[in-house]
């Protein structure tokens, strides 16, 4: 199957830093790339829908100056968690899809911690 | 809206024993469905899907059945292995513009030797 890769898959910061997470799609080009995050024990919980070239969509509640996402390429999303706290360590997963009602190709998952 | 409704873990089973994990869903129309796999620290891997009623998917020994009637899709597989020890998302895709997948809450399962 098609190959998502998410980087890093594990960081550490200082609180107040900010911290960059990519997310490539290695062999198709992503016309869609969501970003989730997951708490412990729990569901993925949607964040944001980016499309290629556009502003990306928010989910109601997510906070879009705290976490941006850039979409600048068919194959390559970024999420910038803004200015850290300890709250937002979490487990952040993308995913894409190389078109419309097609199914969606996970990456690995990147485990945050602000200390 | 729509959801996933799936039975709370976490389900603990000896190797070689059946598996069962009930999913079922609300949505208008008819969405496809998927069940995904989370290993531990990982993202989640596909491990089938179906797109319309009374498709079966199947991979690695799971099945899963598209049941319109009932609106379910139970994922099952007869002879679990401890290297199966996972959490497991039921998850739907409506047939409408926007791509979002719907998750249900995750049941985590646990094989022991």
């Amino acid at each position: 199957g098609a190959v998502v890769s998410q980087h890093p898959s594990w960081v550490i910061c200082k609180s107040g830093t900010s911290v960059k997470i990519e997310c490539r799609s290695l062999d198709f080009q992503a016309t869609t790339m969501f970003w989730y995050r997951q708490f412990p024990k729990q569901s993925l919980m949607l964040m944001a829908t980016s499309n290629e070239g556009s502003k990306a969509t928010y989910e109601q509640g997510v906070e879009k100056d705290k976490f941006l996402i850039n979409h600048a390429s068919l194959t390559l999303s970024t999420l910038t968690v803004t200015s850290a706290h300890p709250e937002d360590s979490s487990f952040y997963i993308c995913s894409a899809i190389p078109g419309l009602n097609t199914e969606a190709f996970f990456g690995q998952g990147t485990r945050l911690t602000v200390v | 809206g729509d959801s996933v409704t799936q039975m709370e873990g976490p389900v603990t089973l000896s190797e070689e024993a059946f598996l069962t994990i009930n999913c079922t869903y609300t949505a208008t129309g008819y969405p496809s469905l998927f069940w995904y796999v989370q290993y531990p620290g990982e993202g989640l891997q596909l491990l089938l899907k179906a797109t319309k009623a009374d498709d079966k998917g199947s991979n690695k020994g799971f099945e899963a059945t598209y049941r319109k009637e009932t609106t379910s899709f139970h994922l099952e597989k007869g002879s679990v292995q401890v290297s199966d020890s996972a959490v497991y998302f039921c998850a739907l895709l409506p047939k409408a513009a926007g791509n979002k997948l719907t998750f249900g809450g995750g049941t985590r399962v646990l094989v022991k030797p």
